[in-house]
């Protein structure tokens, strides 16, 4: 299965923009990236995926690089509310042809009021 | 919707004892997934169901048996209880491959 690197942990201001980015060298090319955060004691939440395309969602925006070895989560304005880890996930076709998420350690962020 | 429900929410075992973690998923989702979250960790997966009556092995099978009971639900077994397993279980679902994953709120299980 592909690999991501994330920081281990970033901080912005509240109402600012955040870009969180993630390396994923190893991709193949029927990989789709995956972002989901979880906040303190819940279970993962999607945030958004994509395959080539830039995609944009109510809660954020993903932006990946031509050759698909890197993309970056931004949130266009950060609440306090977005303080949480960030995983960004490649999903992996597994023997039953189901796209499992592995998931990797995660970006923790911090947002300061 | 409940979307996906785990039970118990709580669980306290002795080493050695066996309990089976219960998922049910009411958006009749095809795909099911057992993952635990150790302190300060990733997701692991433990086994996932692609479809109603098949299982596969995730990253970390040992020690666990899953039963995809039906469409709705997917049980994970604990045979015989170890500290190692004390985490916290995440049971997820999705309609199909690269769709939204949906979480349960997690079964926090502690072996002594």
């Amino acid at each position: 299965d592909a690999k991501t690197t994330q920081p281990n942990s970033m901080e912005s201001n509240e109402e600012e923009p955040v870009h969180l980015p993630c390396n994923h060298s190893t991709i193949s090319g029927t990989d789709y990236i995956h972002w989901y955060r979880q906040l303190p004691s819940q279970g993962p939440e999607y945030v958004i995926h994509g395959l080539t395309s830039n995609v944009n969602n109510r809660m954020a925006s993903l932006a990946i690089a031509e050759d698909r070895k890197s993309s970056t989560l931004i949130l266009h304005r950060a609440t306090l509310r977005d303080a949480a880890v960030y995983y960004c996930i490649l999903s992996a076709r597994g023997s039953s042809n189901t796209g499992k998420l592995i998931f990797g350690q995660g970006t923790t962020l911090q947002v300061k009021p | 919707n409940a979307g996906v429900t785990q039970t118990p929410k709580f669980q306290v075992l002795k080493t050695g004892q066996s309990m089976t973690l219960q998922c049910a998923q009411d958006m009749n989702h095809n795909s099911m997934y057992w993952y635990r979250q150790d302190p300060g960790m990733g997701l692991r997966l433990i086994y996932y169901s692609a479809s109603e009556g098949t299982t596969d092995k995730g990253e970390v099978p040992n020690g666990y048996n899953v039963s995809r009971l039906n469409k709705r639900e997917f049980s994970l077994r604990l045979e015989s209880a170890a500290p190692s397993q004390t985490s916290v279980y995440f049971c997820a679902s999705t309609r199909s491959m690269n769709t939204e994953a949906f979480f349960g709120q997690g079964t926090r299980l502690t072996v002594v």
